[in-house]
């Protein structure tokens, strides 16, 4: 059973254009992390939020954590063929454990 | 600094066979996790070492089994291979601490198939 939901599973569009991807839960989580997985490589980090309602910015990614600290989302904002990967969340839960997504797998065509 | 590496990257075992899978933490990190990815899946908690002793485990066999060294690094060892076993395996170090403040930095992982 997967604790953290992410969505769309697949998201392909044009460079230029503009996406949100979503990681939600029924669960609590005292942090959320987000990752970048390219093939062949393992995940890297891209964040960490912490506080509900927190809004982090890296460069033209935004990620804001839900108020109740449940849910996530990911907004990139113009597309550049360079953010194709799959997107990952973890949410922290215990001491030692993160639970992970099943990641959105997000393709941008020049 | 030197980041996370495993070996081998790529590895064919057959049904029933063992398994070792090996992991050199980043530089001033003590603790090492290990997941399992299926294609299309995101990454599954196999178990965490800290200090050399085993501090946390997820949902997987005792078939799988773990080992940390006083140098930090890290061995995976999976008993009685079964096809399902076929995946990427990640090692992840981290400079210790809580899920919650102690982000992993991941190796490129080993890619087994059990054939």
């Amino acid at each position: 059973t997967q604790l953290l939901e992410q969505s769309p599973q697949f998201l392909s569009i044009q460079e230029g254009e503009n996406l949100t991807v979503y990681c939600n839960s029924s669960s609590v989580f005292s942090s959320l992390q987000w990752y970048r997985q390219e093939p062949g490589e393992g995940p890297v980090l891209l964040v960490t939020v912490v506080t509900g309602g927190e809004v982090k910015k890296l460069k033209r990614l935004t990620f804001q954590f839900g108020d109740a600290r449940k849910d996530s989302s990911l907004h990139i904002t113009a597309a550049q063929t360079g953010d194709t990967g799959l997107y990952l969340c973890a949410g922290a839960q215990s001491n030692y454990q993160l639970i992970w997504g099943a990641g959105t797998k997000l393709i941008i065509k020049p | 600094e030197t980041g996370v590496t495993q070996s081998p990257t790529h590895l064919i075992k057959t049904r029933g066979q063992q398994v070792t899978l090996r992991c050199s933490s980043q530089s001033g990190h003590n603790t090492v996790s290990w997941y399992q990815q299926a294609l299309g899946q995101g990454p599954q908690f196999i178990f965490q070492y800290y200090r050399e002793e085993e501090n946390g485990r997820g949902n997987f066999p005792p078939r799988f089994s773990g080992l940390q060294f006083p140098n930090y690094s890290s061995e995976l060892n999976v008993n009685a291979l079964e096809l399902d076993d076929s995946a990427l395996y990640l090692c992840a170090s981290s400079p210790g601490g809580t899920a919650h403040n102690s982000p992993l930095h991941f190796g490129n992982g080993t890619r087994l198939t059990v054939t």
